[in-house]
Protein backbone atom coordinates (compact mmCIF):
# COMPACT_ATOMS: atom_id res chain seq x y z
CA UNK A 1 0.00 0.00 0.00
CA UNK A 2 1.73 3.61 -1.08
CA UNK A 3 -1.97 5.34 -0.09
CA UNK A 4 0.08 6.84 3.16
CA UNK A 5 3.46 7.03 3.16
CA UNK A 6 6.35 8.04 6.68
CA UNK A 7 9.83 8.98 7.15
CA UNK A 8 12.13 8.03 8.60
CA UNK A 9 10.85 4.20 9.13
CA UNK A 10 13.12 4.11 12.06
CA UNK A 11 14.95 7.04 14.61
CA UNK A 12 17.15 6.75 17.27
CA UNK A 13 17.84 10.31 18.97
CA UNK A 14 18.90 11.81 22.28
CA UNK A 15 16.96 13.42 24.77
CA UNK A 16 18.51 16.50 23.41
CA UNK A 17 18.28 16.15 19.39
CA UNK A 18 15.91 18.06 17.46
CA UNK A 19 14.41 15.96 14.43
CA UNK A 20 10.92 15.58 12.34
CA UNK A 21 8.62 13.14 11.27
CA UNK A 22 6.75 13.31 7.94
CA UNK A 23 3.37 11.76 6.54
CA UNK A 24 2.19 12.27 3.19
CA UNK A 25 -1.31 11.00 1.98
CA UNK A 26 -2.13 10.67 -1.87
CA UNK A 27 -5.90 9.66 -1.22
CA UNK A 28 -7.44 13.30 -1.46
CA UNK A 29 -8.75 12.83 2.14
CA UNK A 30 -8.84 15.66 3.99
CA UNK A 31 -8.54 15.37 7.38
CA UNK A 32 -4.83 13.81 9.07
CA UNK A 33 -4.35 12.03 12.62
CA UNK A 34 -1.29 11.24 15.03
CA UNK A 35 -1.21 8.13 16.89
CA UNK A 36 1.10 7.12 19.40
CA UNK A 37 0.89 3.15 20.02
CA UNK A 38 3.07 2.11 22.64
CA UNK A 39 3.21 -1.84 23.16
CA UNK A 40 -0.12 -3.67 25.42
CA UNK A 41 -1.36 0.51 25.23
CA UNK A 42 -4.40 1.44 23.22
CA UNK A 43 -3.86 3.41 20.53
CA UNK A 44 -3.37 7.24 21.41
CA UNK A 45 -4.42 9.86 19.62
CA UNK A 46 -2.01 12.78 19.51
CA UNK A 47 -3.40 15.07 16.71
CA UNK A 48 -5.90 16.03 14.25
CA UNK A 49 -5.81 18.46 11.58
CA UNK A 50 -9.24 18.90 9.39
CA UNK A 51 -8.36 20.47 6.08
CA UNK A 52 -5.38 21.98 7.49
CA UNK A 53 -6.12 23.29 10.91
CA UNK A 54 -5.63 21.56 14.11
CA UNK A 55 -8.93 20.25 15.76
CA UNK A 56 -7.74 18.12 18.40
CA UNK A 57 -4.87 17.86 20.53
CA UNK A 58 -4.99 15.38 22.99
CA UNK A 59 -2.87 17.06 25.51
CA UNK A 60 -0.05 16.18 24.14
CA UNK A 61 3.34 17.16 25.94
CA UNK A 62 4.75 20.38 23.84
CA UNK A 63 8.20 18.42 23.00
CA UNK A 64 5.63 17.31 20.48
CA UNK A 65 4.59 20.14 17.59
CA UNK A 66 2.97 19.21 14.60
CA UNK A 67 2.47 20.96 11.43
CA UNK A 68 -0.21 20.85 8.48
CA UNK A 69 0.73 22.52 5.66
CA UNK A 70 -1.72 21.73 3.47
CA UNK A 71 -4.36 18.35 2.78
CA UNK A 72 -1.06 16.23 1.88
CA UNK A 73 1.18 16.87 4.06
CA UNK A 74 1.70 16.47 8.14
CA UNK A 75 4.63 16.78 10.41
CA UNK A 76 5.22 15.95 14.01
CA UNK A 77 8.31 18.28 14.84
CA UNK A 78 10.17 16.45 17.45
CA UNK A 79 12.89 18.21 20.64
CA UNK A 80 13.92 17.13 24.32
CA UNK A 81 12.31 14.21 23.59
CA UNK A 82 11.82 11.38 27.12
CA UNK A 83 12.98 7.43 26.77
CA UNK A 84 9.10 7.40 27.77
CA UNK A 85 8.35 8.57 24.72
CA UNK A 86 9.95 5.87 22.35
CA UNK A 87 6.69 4.36 20.37
CA UNK A 88 5.73 3.44 16.66
CA UNK A 89 4.29 6.60 15.77
CA UNK A 90 1.69 6.83 13.36
CA UNK A 91 -0.09 8.93 10.68
CA UNK A 92 -3.42 8.22 9.01
CA UNK A 93 -5.68 9.83 6.66
CA UNK A 94 -9.71 9.93 6.22
CA UNK A 95 -12.12 11.90 4.45
CA UNK A 96 -14.42 13.84 6.78
CA UNK A 97 -17.57 13.05 4.62
CA UNK A 98 -19.12 11.14 2.18
CA UNK A 99 -18.79 7.31 2.16
CA UNK A 100 -17.05 4.58 4.84
CA UNK A 101 -14.52 6.94 7.01
CA UNK A 102 -12.23 4.74 7.61
CA UNK A 103 -8.63 5.93 8.87
CA UNK A 104 -5.71 5.15 6.54
CA UNK A 105 -2.40 4.20 8.07
CA UNK A 106 0.92 4.87 7.01
CA UNK A 107 3.54 2.45 8.06
CA UNK A 108 4.84 4.05 10.72
CA UNK A 109 7.87 5.32 12.30
CA UNK A 110 10.09 3.41 15.16
CA UNK A 111 11.29 5.73 17.46
CA UNK A 112 13.88 5.25 20.17
CA UNK A 113 14.80 7.71 21.91
CA UNK A 114 18.26 6.75 24.35
CA UNK B 1 -14.31 9.15 30.63
CA UNK B 2 -15.45 8.14 27.02
CA UNK B 3 -14.51 4.62 26.72
CA UNK B 4 -14.90 1.06 24.37
CA UNK B 5 -13.98 -1.98 26.25
CA UNK B 6 -12.77 -4.97 24.22
CA UNK B 7 -12.78 -8.37 24.98
CA UNK B 8 -10.68 -10.67 25.81
CA UNK B 9 -7.15 -9.40 25.01
CA UNK B 10 -6.07 -12.22 23.91
CA UNK B 11 -7.38 -15.61 22.14
CA UNK B 12 -5.51 -18.92 21.47
CA UNK B 13 -7.20 -20.91 19.12
CA UNK B 14 -5.91 -24.19 16.44
CA UNK B 15 -6.35 -23.47 12.98
CA UNK B 16 -9.90 -23.89 11.94
CA UNK B 17 -11.19 -22.84 14.89
CA UNK B 18 -13.55 -20.10 14.90
CA UNK B 19 -12.71 -16.74 16.66
CA UNK B 20 -14.67 -13.96 18.11
CA UNK B 21 -13.76 -10.50 19.73
CA UNK B 22 -16.14 -8.12 21.18
CA UNK B 23 -16.62 -4.54 21.81
CA UNK B 24 -18.81 -2.05 24.37
CA UNK B 25 -19.16 1.20 24.59
CA UNK B 26 -20.30 3.63 27.45
CA UNK B 27 -22.41 5.88 25.61
CA UNK B 28 -24.25 5.39 22.19
CA UNK B 29 -21.87 5.34 18.55
CA UNK B 30 -22.36 7.26 15.36
CA UNK B 31 -20.48 4.30 13.68
CA UNK B 32 -17.98 1.19 14.31
CA UNK B 33 -14.98 0.58 12.58
CA UNK B 34 -12.87 -2.74 12.63
CA UNK B 35 -8.94 -2.76 11.94
CA UNK B 36 -6.61 -5.12 11.62
CA UNK B 37 -2.74 -4.94 12.64
CA UNK B 38 -0.53 -7.75 11.57
CA UNK B 39 2.53 -8.12 13.56
CA UNK B 40 5.15 -5.74 12.50
CA UNK B 41 2.30 -3.88 10.66
CA UNK B 42 0.19 -1.07 10.81
CA UNK B 43 -4.18 -1.14 11.78
CA UNK B 44 -5.47 -1.69 8.45
CA UNK B 45 -9.10 -0.45 8.03
CA UNK B 46 -11.37 -3.82 7.48
CA UNK B 47 -15.55 -1.69 7.67
CA UNK B 48 -17.33 0.91 8.76
CA UNK B 49 -20.98 -0.38 10.54
CA UNK B 50 -23.65 2.28 11.02
CA UNK B 51 -26.65 1.33 11.01
CA UNK B 52 -28.54 -0.11 14.28
CA UNK B 53 -28.64 -4.53 14.18
CA UNK B 54 -26.34 -4.04 10.92
CA UNK B 55 -24.43 -7.13 9.83
CA UNK B 56 -21.92 -6.97 6.91
CA UNK B 57 -19.69 -10.21 5.94
CA UNK B 58 -16.30 -10.38 4.03
CA UNK B 59 -15.90 -13.93 3.55
CA UNK B 60 -14.91 -15.94 6.61
CA UNK B 61 -15.24 -12.31 8.82
CA UNK B 62 -19.05 -11.30 9.84
CA UNK B 63 -19.48 -7.96 11.74
CA UNK B 64 -22.14 -6.70 13.42
CA UNK B 65 -23.43 -3.75 15.24
CA UNK B 66 -25.49 -3.99 18.18
CA UNK B 67 -29.46 -2.48 18.31
CA UNK B 68 -28.50 0.04 21.08
CA UNK B 69 -25.36 1.16 18.45
CA UNK B 70 -23.34 0.66 22.13
CA UNK B 71 -21.54 -2.55 21.34
CA UNK B 72 -20.26 -4.39 18.53
CA UNK B 73 -18.58 -7.56 17.61
CA UNK B 74 -16.57 -10.11 15.12
CA UNK B 75 -16.34 -13.52 13.75
CA UNK B 76 -14.10 -15.36 12.04
CA UNK B 77 -14.78 -18.91 11.15
CA UNK B 78 -12.52 -21.44 10.30
CA UNK B 79 -9.48 -19.65 11.49
CA UNK B 80 -6.10 -19.50 8.73
CA UNK B 81 -2.98 -18.49 9.82
CA UNK B 82 -3.64 -15.60 7.33
CA UNK B 83 -5.83 -13.87 10.16
CA UNK B 84 -2.64 -13.82 12.78
CA UNK B 85 -3.03 -10.58 14.23
CA UNK B 86 -4.52 -7.87 16.44
CA UNK B 87 -8.47 -6.91 15.73
CA UNK B 88 -9.31 -3.09 16.90
CA UNK B 89 -12.84 -2.25 17.08
CA UNK B 90 -13.22 1.94 17.17
CA UNK B 91 -16.26 3.67 17.83
CA UNK B 92 -17.25 7.29 16.73
CA UNK B 93 -19.49 9.84 18.36
CA UNK B 94 -21.60 12.33 15.99
CA UNK B 95 -19.79 15.51 17.65
CA UNK B 96 -16.26 14.38 17.76
CA UNK B 97 -13.41 13.75 14.92
CA UNK B 98 -11.91 10.93 17.36
CA UNK B 99 -12.43 7.43 17.37
CA UNK B 100 -12.62 6.03 20.40
CA UNK B 101 -10.20 2.63 20.48
CA UNK B 102 -10.36 -0.23 21.57
CA UNK B 103 -7.44 -2.14 23.19
CA UNK B 104 -7.45 -4.51 20.24
CA UNK B 105 -7.37 -8.61 20.59
CA UNK B 106 -4.61 -10.54 19.58
CA UNK B 107 -5.53 -13.46 17.75
CA UNK B 108 -3.00 -16.52 18.01
CA UNK B 109 -3.04 -19.55 16.00
CA UNK B 110 -1.74 -22.52 18.35
CA UNK B 111 1.33 -24.72 16.87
Amino acid sequence: ETGVTQTPRHLVMGMTNKKSLKCEQHLGHNAMYWYKQSAKKPLELMFVYSLEERVENNSVPSRFSPECPNSSHLFLHLHTLQPEDSALYLCASSRLTGGPLGQFFGPGTRLTVL
Amino acid sequence: GQQVMQIPQYQHVQEGEDFTTYCNSSTTLSNIQWYKQRPGGHPVFLIQLVKSGEVKKQKRLTFQFGEAKKNSSLHITATQTTDVGTYFCAGKRDSNYQLIWGAGTKLIIKP
